[in-house]
């Protein structure tokens, strides 16, 4: 099955810094990376999304790529505030079987003022 | 908005109680799964259900049990509870085809006594 590595399991930065959590995947059939957000207390949110059709997608602050031949994928934040602050979790869907997510086991980014 | 609501966001119950989690989706959507999330251990699969009546075991399904009588419903089971259960548990859901995009509950945290 798929197994989705994803690192820093912390990362520390100052306001207004940039923040980038890697994750690779071992599933080549796996073609859809979305990346979730979860405040404290609360379930996770997803924030963004990138399909095997697609190396890059940004959205406002926030970026994601995709390498397929390295299979790893990468969530780039830019300009973090604190509010940014919470666990990101990674997760990659193959394209056979039930297609289920697996996810990888979370960043805490804290963004200090 | 896609609203995914499960039935208490804290429980404590004693070892060797029956315990159910309830979790109801409003978007219609085909799969429902439920995932349980412990620290260091990101958020593994216990059981998804791809339709009614329909059920498929995860990746820690031992210990655990589900229902879904009605589309729109999804239930996780502990048929006996033991304190190695006490976890935070997530409930999503997603459509099919052309829309992979998952939703999650606000989570339950359970606490096994």
């Amino acid at each position: 099955g798929e197994n989705v590595e994803q690192h820093p399991s912390t990362l520390s930065v100052q306001e207004g810094d940039s923040a980038v959590i890697k994750c690779t995947y071992s599933d080549s059939a796996s073609n859809y990376f979305p990346w979730y957000k979860q405040e404290l207390g609360k379930g996770p949110q997803l924030i963004i999304d990138i399909r095997s059709n697609v190396g890059e997608k940004k959205d406002q602050r926030i970026a994601v790529t995709l390498n397929k031949t390295a299979k790893h994928f990468s969530l780039h934040i830019t300009e973090t505030q604190p509010e940014d602050s919470a666990v990101y979790f990674c997760a990659a869907m193959s394209s056979s079987g039930y297609s289920t997510l697996t996810f990888g086991k979370g960043t805490m980014l804290l963004v200090s003022p | 908005d896609v609203k995914v609501t499960q039935s208490s966001r804290y429980l404590v119950k004693r070892t060797g109680e029956k315990v159910f989690l309830e979790c109801v989706q409003d978007m219609d959507h085909e799969n429902m799964f439920w995932y349980r999330q412990d620290p260091g251990l990101g958020l593994r699969l216990i059981y998804f259900s791809y339709d009614v009546k329909m059920k498929e075991k995860g990746d820690i399904p031992e210990g655990y049990s589900v229902s879904r009588e009605k589309k729109e419903r999804f239930s996780l089971i502990l048929e006996s509870a033991s304190t190695n259960q006490t976890s935070m548990y997530l409930c999503a859901s997603r459509g099919t085809g052309k829309r992979p995009e998952a939703f999650f509950g606000q989570g339950t945290r359970l606490t096994v006594v």
